[in-house]
């Protein structure tokens, strides 16, 4: 019930591509839902987040989608760069705490 | 800012031996974690604490301790390290449930 399921475990996606990574939940008690981006050697940075009562957000190139009677969630990512190269993680609240998913690591190519 | 702080950013243990990971906010956050990463595992929360004197479990507390005297520091303390936890370790803080986290830089422990 606290499981976040994510895919694909790895990504590979020429420069100008789009990326796409989805996860999916069993708890209808969550109610807010993140995305982090880790870049090596570095600590996951908050990203994007969406709450349930939105079926999409945008912030640049980077938009969640969100299909509540799915119970599933989306990152994508447009005109991908090879700077976006990272480990994307999505998550959601339960109570005071946070449940991630085991990550994606994105490779954009050149 | 400085945000979150944890030292140091890497250690190397000895089976048995004892060391306590620091971790420093300068948001005034109430909430504040332990998390451990594993190659391809994700994050797993070892603690957790929603305000100075208050602390709690986690999915994965065996092996390690907590306290929270200031609403600034949140130390780990691995007791009788085991290789179990070459891991590397993330503090994060927060001002609420729907704010998300900020996190530290991480520590990267190795024991041997």
């Amino acid at each position: 019930q606290q499981q976040v399921k994510q895919s694909p475990q790895s990504l590979i996606v020429q420069k100008g591509g789009i990326s796409i990574i989805n996860c999916a939940y069993e708890n209808t008690a969550f109610d807010y839902f993140p995305w982090y981006q880790q870049f090596p050697g570095k600590g996951p940075a908050l990203l994007i987040a969406i709450r349930p009562d939105v079926s999409e957000k945008k912030e640049g190139r980077f938009t969640i989608s969100f299909n509540k009677s799915a119970k599933q969630f989306s990152l994508h990512i447009m005109d991908s760069q090879p700077g976006d190269s990272a480990t994307y993680f999505c998550a959601a609240n339960y109570g005071q705490n946070f449940v991630f998913g085991p990550g994606t690591r994105l490779s954009v190519l050149p | 800012n400085a945000g979150v702080t944890q030292t140091p950013k890497f250690r190397i243990l000895k089976i048995g031996q004892s060391m306590t990971l620091q971790c420093t906010q300068d948001m005034n956050h109430n909430y504040m974690y332990w998390y451990r990463q594993d190659p391809g595992m994700g994050l797993k929360l070892i603690y957790y604490s929603v305000g100075a004197g208050i602390t709690d479990k986690g999915e994965v507390p065996n092996g390690y301790n907590v306290s929270r005297s200031t609403t600034e520091d949140f130390p780990l303390r691995l007791e009788l390290a085991a290789p179990s936890q070459t891991s590397v370790y993330f503090c994060a803080s927060s001002g609420g449930s729907l704010y998300g986290y900020t996190f530290g830089s991480g520590t990267r422990l190795t024991v041997v």
